[in-house]
């Protein structure tokens, strides 16, 4: 099992609508959470960051988690064309050293 | 312009050839870390280093070495490169190692070897 796992996509939507992006992961000590977004041939960029259980907005993205079931989402309201992009779930480990990504999800957002 | 650099940003060599990749912080950061990024693996860690002087193995070490002489500079060094290490490599560096610092990514080099 991987320790950190997402659907690998493509994931297709319209513009203006809602993407959902899911991760799960292994180490039930984890205690941090990220989504960086990846552009096609460029580094990863932070979007969001989630410490605790519960929903976490910033503008038109919300970071969802829930510790008791290994989960986390990225909601992206009103997507954008420039939305489309590959988005990176990374989990810390306890001690905040090793950070474990996932093989990330291919958005893409039809205009 | 607060930023990491590396270089080269391509580099194509054969077998065996020791090779160097640098990676170097304009922020004071604490923390940095190597990453390889395959197609279908994502992003996986090599080493990381939570200061000066300490540094620690990630998922996929093996035939790789680091060095954190300085705060600001983080090279990899492949001793014998292989194929198997033709890959696209991030150097990434944080501010701390509190583990809920972003991490601030350099451009990538991409390497080939054959």
């Amino acid at each position: 099992q991987k320790e950190v796992e997402q659907n690998s996509g493509p994931l297709s939507v319209p513009e203006g609508a809602i993407a959902s992006l899911n991760c799960t992961y292994s180490d039930r000590g984890s205690q941090s959470f990220f989504w960086y977004r990846q552009y096609s041939g460029k580094s990863p960029e932070l979007i969001m960051s989630i410490y605790s259980n519960g929903d976490k907005e910033d503008g038109r993205f919300t970071a969802q988690l829930n510790k008791a079931s290994q989960y986390v989402s990225l909601l992206i309201r009103d997507s954008q064309p420039s939305d489309s992009a590959t988005y990176l779930c990374a989990v810390q480990n306890t001690g905040g050293f090793k950070t474990i990504f996932g093989a990330g999800t291919r958005l893409f957002v039809k205009a | 312009e607060a930023q990491v650099t590396q270089n080269p940003r391509y580099l194509i060599t054969v077998t065996g050839k020791k090779l160097t990749v640098t990676c170097s912080q304009n922020m004071n950061h604490e923390y940095m870390s190597w990453y390889r990024q395959d197609p279908g693996l994502g992003l996986r860690q090599i080493y990381y280093s939570m200061n000066v002087e300490v540094t620690d193995k990630g998922d996929v070490p093996e035939g790789y070495k680091v060095s954190r002489k300085e705060k600001r500079n983080f090279p990899l060094i492949l001793e014998s490169p292989s194929p198997n290490q033709t890959s696209l490599y991030f150097c990434a560096s944080s501010l701390e190692t509190s583990g809920k610092d972003e991490q601030y990514f350099g451009p990538g080099t991409r390497l080939t070897v054959t």
